[in-house]
């Protein structure tokens, strides 16, 4: 897996937009980037994934630098129910192997 | 889609005791995985079960635990002779896609061991 690197704890005004960086300047050409979010004492919640174009779902949606030595995730109108930990992920296994979490990003929603 | 299922939520025993839980994971999903989160810490990977065929195990998996699956629905995650390390948030997840880390988690079940 490329090793990633997530500050460890962001805050944001709720109602604003919740950007969320991620260096994984390691990344090969084939490894996709993950991202998951674990609001407490609940399981991870997949939230979004993509290879080289912007994505975007109902949820969020994911910035990619051309390099793909960056990604940001974008939460477009942040909400209490939004404080979590999120996990930026580059697995390089073909699926069989598990997710790789690390100590990814606090996110604290300010009311 | 009714999503994964843990069974129990959490479980409080005894050192030396054996440890039983269970999940459903949703029901078109063919690949299982369970992972254990110690406080502070991001889910570690345990093992990996594709259909009924266990087809990866993390040395994290000791001697002491062992998972099943035995018609490829539900799995059980068995730990032997419990110790106080043992105490972590047990997450079962499911996958339907090959060559993909779109994983859906159930809500855990938190052990206790006293």
């Amino acid at each position: 897996d490329a090793k990633t690197t997530q500050p460890p704890s962001m805050d944001c005004a709720e109602g604003r937009a919740a950007n969320l960086p991620c260096n994984h300047s390691t990344i090969s050409g084939n490894e996709y980037v993950y991202w998951y979010r674990q609001i407490h004492s609940q399981g991870p919640q997949y939230i979004i994934h993509g290879l080289k174009n912007n994505e975007t779902n109902e949820m969020a949606s994911l910035i990619i630098t051309e390099d793909r030595k960056s990604s940001t995730l974008i939460l477009p109108h942040a909400t209490l129910r939004d404080t979590a930990v999120y996990y930026c992920i580059a697995p390089s296994g073909g699926g069989a192997d598990g997710l790789t979490f690390g100590k990814g990003t606090h996110l604290i929603i300010q009311p | 889609d009714t999503g994964v299922s843990q069974d129990p939520r959490h479980k409080i025993t005894k050192r030396g005791q054996n440890v039983t839980f269970r999940c459903d994971p949703i029901s078109e999903h063919n690949r299982l995985y369970w992972y254990r989160q110690t406080l502070g810490q991001g889910p570690e990977f345990l093992t990996y079960f594709q259909n009924e065929a266990q087809l990866e195990k993390s040395r994290l998996l000791s001697d002491r635990f062992s998972a099943e699956r035995p018609k490829g629905s539900f799995s059980t995650l068995e730990i032997q002779r419990t110790e106080q390390g043992d105490s972590a948030m047990y997450l079962c997840a499911s996958s339907q896609f090959e060559l993909t880390y779109e994983q859906y988690f159930g809500p855990g079940t938190r052990l206790t061991v006293t």
